[in-house]
């Protein structure tokens, strides 16, 4: 079956780091998709990993493992508006997205 | 209209009415989504459409149909409406025929069957 694994909720400090990590697997693999969910709100785009390695984006990175289905969302410089959830969706070989529960990223002053 | 809408915001209904809740996207995709968001579970796939003209069958079907009489608009009706339909209900579209099947979202719906 299809599964994916993401802690349920993180706390950090703003101004730190914190990194948010996805186990998967799935039947087949095009990909890796990471949304954002403010409380209320819609998933929007953050970022996207099909090989190996990090993709930095500002102050977002994030990392794919295919062999090891792993990945991590890993955010700087932290922000009280970067208080939401995070979502880990990999494209199974259908191109489907298979979205994880999400991890609720609560950031404390 | 720019990127994806959906109607209602938010809607209370009686269970056993029929609903239907509407979506339209002005991007021209050729792919749209209906999924379902309840707390503590990732967001479940209901019904897609691949192109207009076409649906298929998600995660959690039952108690819901779509059609996709065009490229812009994919509504999705309860015949029977259930409690264990309350739920937020997010459509979303995209272009995948570039084998990079990045969703864009509209706002939802948030629905409470009573």
């Amino acid at each position: 079956g299809q599964n994916i694994d993401q802690p349920t909720e993180m706390t950090a400090t703003e101004g730190a780091i914190v990194q948010i990590n996805c186990t998967y697997q799935t039947s087949g693999f095009n990909g890796l998709f990471w949304y954002q969910q403010h409380a209320g709100e819609a998933p929007t785009f953050l970022s996207y990993n099909v090989l190996d390695g990090l993709e930095e984006k500002g102050r977002f990175s994030s990392f794919l493992s295919r062999s090891k289905g792993y990945s991590y969302l890993l955010l700087k410089e932290l922000q009280m508006k970067d208080s939401a959830s995070y979502l880990c969706a990999p494209m199974d070989s259908n191109y489907q997205l298979i979205w994880g529960a999400g991890t609720k990223l609560i950031i404390k002053p | 209209i720019a990127g994806i809408t959906q109607a209602p915001t938010s809607q209370i209904l009686a269970a056993g009415r029929r609903m239907t809740l509407r979506c339209t996207q002005d991007m021209r995709h050729n792919a749209m989504y209906w999924y379902r968001q309840d707390l503590g579970l990732g967001l479940r796939l209901i019904h897609y459409s691949n192109t207009a003209g076409t649906t298929g069958k998600g995660e959690v079907p039952d108690g819901y149909s779509v059609s996709r009489a065009n490229t812009d608009d994919f509504p999705l009706t309860l015949a029977s409406a259930v409690p264990s339909q309350t739920s937020v209900y997010f459509c979303a579209s995209s272009d995948s025929n570039q084998g990079y099947n990045e969703q864009f979202f509209g706002p939802g719906t948030r629905l409470t069957v009573l």
